[in-house]
């Protein structure tokens, strides 16, 4: 695996299910990122993660838990969500300290809640 | 009020003509960074390119350029010699704070670019 990984690709969940979402970094990188993408609007920044300690929380609602055991994966946990957190949710990974420190962004996981 | 504006919703240009694509940001750090991301319909984000806040010159990477214009607060991406394969959404971000830092970023409502045969 190369990049930046994501599974599911697609999630249809009901209101009252829980599941999670998993992204993993095979770049070295150390600050991993969970941004939302819903329809017609920008790309939201939900959660930020450096060496593993969260460092900013997009004052996102607590039915999405993030969750970072180390550098190269980053989980979202879902539960109790409503119908308007159908979108897509993209991981993102950089390395913090260069001049650039470009995102790489995963291919996303498109939620549907019903 | 909105940190990245992008006022073209879409666009259509003729293969191999050049497109240029307007960001304008708003910001009151001196130490900020500006990107280009490209997204196809399958969905993943693919960065172009970046400009930092200090950097005199104006980035370039290939077919892509940015015309930075700090006093006007601008960052147009440049893309010559269009291709079909340039079709997609393109995004304009903002990162505020430190180079190098774990900032999140800010991004524009984007812009989806048609390129016609």
């Amino acid at each position: 695996e190369t990049g930046v990984t994501q599974t599911p690709r697609h999630l249809v969940m009901g209101m009252t299910n829980k599941k999670s979402l998993k992204c993993e970094q095979h770049l070295g990188h150390n600050a991993m990122y969970w941004y939302k993408q819903s329809a017609k609007k920008p790309l939201e920044l939900m959660f930020v993660y450096n060496f593993k300690e969260q460092t900013e929380n997009n004052s996102v609602p607590s039915r999405f838990s993030p969750e970072c055991p180390n550098s190269s994966h980053l989980f979202l946990h879902l539960h109790t969500l409503q119908p308007e957190d159908s979108a897509l949710y993209l991981c993102a990974s950089s390395q913090t300290g260069t001049s650039v420190s470009e995102q790489f962004f995963g291919p996303g996981t498109r939620l549907t809640v019903l | 009020a909105q940190k990245i504006t992008q006022t073209q919703p879409g666009m259509f240009v003729q293969e191999k003509e050049a497109v240029t694509l307007d960001c304008t940001y708003d910001t009151s750090d001196q130490s900020y960074g500006l990107f280009w991301y490209k997204q196809p319909s399958s969905g993943e984000m693919i960065f172009l390119i970046y400009q930092g806040s200090y950097d005199e010159q104006n980035a370039t990477e290939g077919r892509y350029s940015l015309n930075f214009q700090k006093a006007r607060k601008s960052a147009n991406l440049v893309i010559s010699a269009s291709q079909l394969g340039d079709s997609a959404m393109y995004f304009c971000a903002m990162r505020e704070g430190q180079r190098g830092g774990a900032d999140g970023l800010t991004f524009g409502k984007g812009t989806h670019l048609i390129i016609q045969p």
